[in-house]
């Protein structure tokens, strides 16, 4: 089966920029999540879909952070305006149901740079 | 609040030797607990889970609800286990999955 796929893989813009990630999760996974790896750190999850409602998006910064996943499938995350301390690694993943109690299966990640 | 916390950023064993990758947990309800693995250039994936009290590549973990610890071990390490190694907490109910910081565990020939 294909795995999650993201992109960009790499981005780097100035702060005040904006920028947008993309997320395709395994077909068939109804729950999908992005988390923010900061270096140094585990990943956070920043939001939490179940087919294409939000279940879980308490950590999310709404202020500058937006993301959907209006069919249900595919998903966009969106940075506006982008801060210094947004530079990280945003990881995709997707599960089969939204316990997750099968485990994750993450994207690459796209590793984003702010200067 | 959930929480998860490893202790070692870095850990360096021999070849041969046993590996204990530490971790412990905060959760006032049921504990569901995860260790995920990142090898160099890789994705983060899923190396097993506690309800599944499987072996994979020769680590296992058990969950100790008394002490809320959940370690990594390993008897004999090998230089391909050399890679970043997650500890993660999810709850009945609660799904979040909460990572620990990490550990990077490196195998020295």
């Amino acid at each position: 089966e294909a795995g999650v796929a993201q992109s960009p893989r790499y981005k780097i813009i100035e702060k005040r920029q904006s920028v947008a990630f993309w997320c395709n999760p395994i077909s068939g996974h109804a729950t999908l999540y992005w988390y923010q790896q900061i270096l140094g750190q585990g990943p956070k999850l920043l939001i939490q879909f179940q087919n294409n409602g939000v279940v879980d998006d308490s950590q999310l910064p709404k202020d500058r952070f937006s993301a959907e996943r209006l069919k249900g499938v595919d998903s966009t995350l969106k940075i506006q305006p982008a801060k210094l301390e947004d530079s990280a690694v945003y990881l995709c993943a997707s599960s089969l149901d939204r316990t997750g109690i099968y485990g994750y299966t993450f994207g690459s990640g796209t590793r984003l740079t702010v200067v | 609040a959930q929480r998860v916390t490893q202790p070692e950023k870095l850990l360096s064993v021999f070849k041969g030797a046993p590996v204990e990758l530490k971790c412990n947990y905060s959760y006032s309800g049921s504990p569901e607990l995860f260790w995920y693995v990142q090898y160099s250039r890789q994705r983060l994936q899923l190396l097993l889970r506690h309800i599944s009290r499987e072996s994979i590549k020769g680590f296992t973990a058990d969950l100790n609800k008394g002490e809320t610890s959940f370690h990594l071990k390993k008897p004999f390490a090998q230089e391909e286990d050399s890679a970043m190694y997650y500890c993660a907490l999810s709850g009945y109910g609660n799904e979040k999955l909460t990572f620990g910081t990490g550990t990077r565990l490196t195998i020295i020939p």
